[in-house]
């Protein structure tokens, strides 16, 4: 079945400190990648996404890149925020399992200081 | 729209109780979705409505756990004879189709925090 695989946290980063979290994926055929984050005390948010190999996703100065051949979709941002303190969850869609359905990573805690 | 709404926030209840969840979603979205997270993990998820139809259950839901959208708008969760395993936040999230699978937003609700004690 499909899984995902996230670097365990928590990261911290001195502000403006690039940031890189990485992301793996097992699945068949071509499923959707997705970044969400989850700030403190709120619901999850996406952030970004991507739907097919090479796509760019980017929000917020956040970026991932789809790479099926390394099955890869890493966060990356070159210059962190204290605001971006939050739990960061890597997931997927679709990929031989059900369209919409989201399958997540267990998530990396990033805390950014002053 | 003020997004998708659950309520109750927090819920504490004894081990063998019944407990109801309810979940409100964006009022245009046919799909809805609930999740169920534990600390320190992704949500894992446990069924999904397409209107009023269920469509997938999880091998996670146990016979203790229903699900239902009666009318295809505000779905409930409801868990029997409660676990103290069954502690978690339980989120509800709900999409509208698109012609292209996967390329569709899900919008998480706050979730509600389930402790059996």
């Amino acid at each position: 079945g499909n899984s995902v695989t996230q670097m365990e946290g928590p990261v911290t980063l001195s502000e403006e400190a690039f940031l890189t979290i990485n992301c793996t994926y097992t699945a068949t055929g071509y499923p959707s990648l997705f970044w969400y984050v989850q700030y403190p005390g709120e619901g999850l948010q996406l952030l970004l996404k991507a739907t097919k190999a090479d796509d760019k996703g980017s929000n917020k100065g956040f970026e991932a890149t789809y790479r099926k051949e390394t099955t890869s979709f890493h966060l990356e941002k070159g210059s962190v925020q204290v605001s971006d303190s939050a739990v960061y969850f890597c997931a997927l869609s679709g990929g031989g399992g059900t369209a919409s359905k989201l399958t997540f990573g267990t998530g990396t805690r990033l805390q950014v200081t002053l | 729209d003020t997004g998708v709404s659950q309520d109750p926030r927090h819920k504490i209840t004894k081990r063998g109780q019944n407990v109801t969840f309810r979940c409100d979603p964006i009022s245009e979205h046919n799909r809805l979705y609930w999740y169920r997270q534990t600390l320190g993990q992704g949500p894992e998820f446990l069924t999904y409505f397409q209107n009023e139809a269920q469509l997938e259950k999880s091998r996670l839901l146990s016979d203790r756990f229903s699900a239902e959208r009666p009318k295809g708008s505000f779905s409930t969760l409801e868990i029997q004879r409660t676990e103290q395993g069954d502690s978690a936040m339980y989120l509800c999230a709900s999409s509208f189709d698109s012609v292209t699978p996967g390329d569709t937003e899900a919008f998480f609700g706050q979730g509600t925090r389930l402790t059996v004690v």
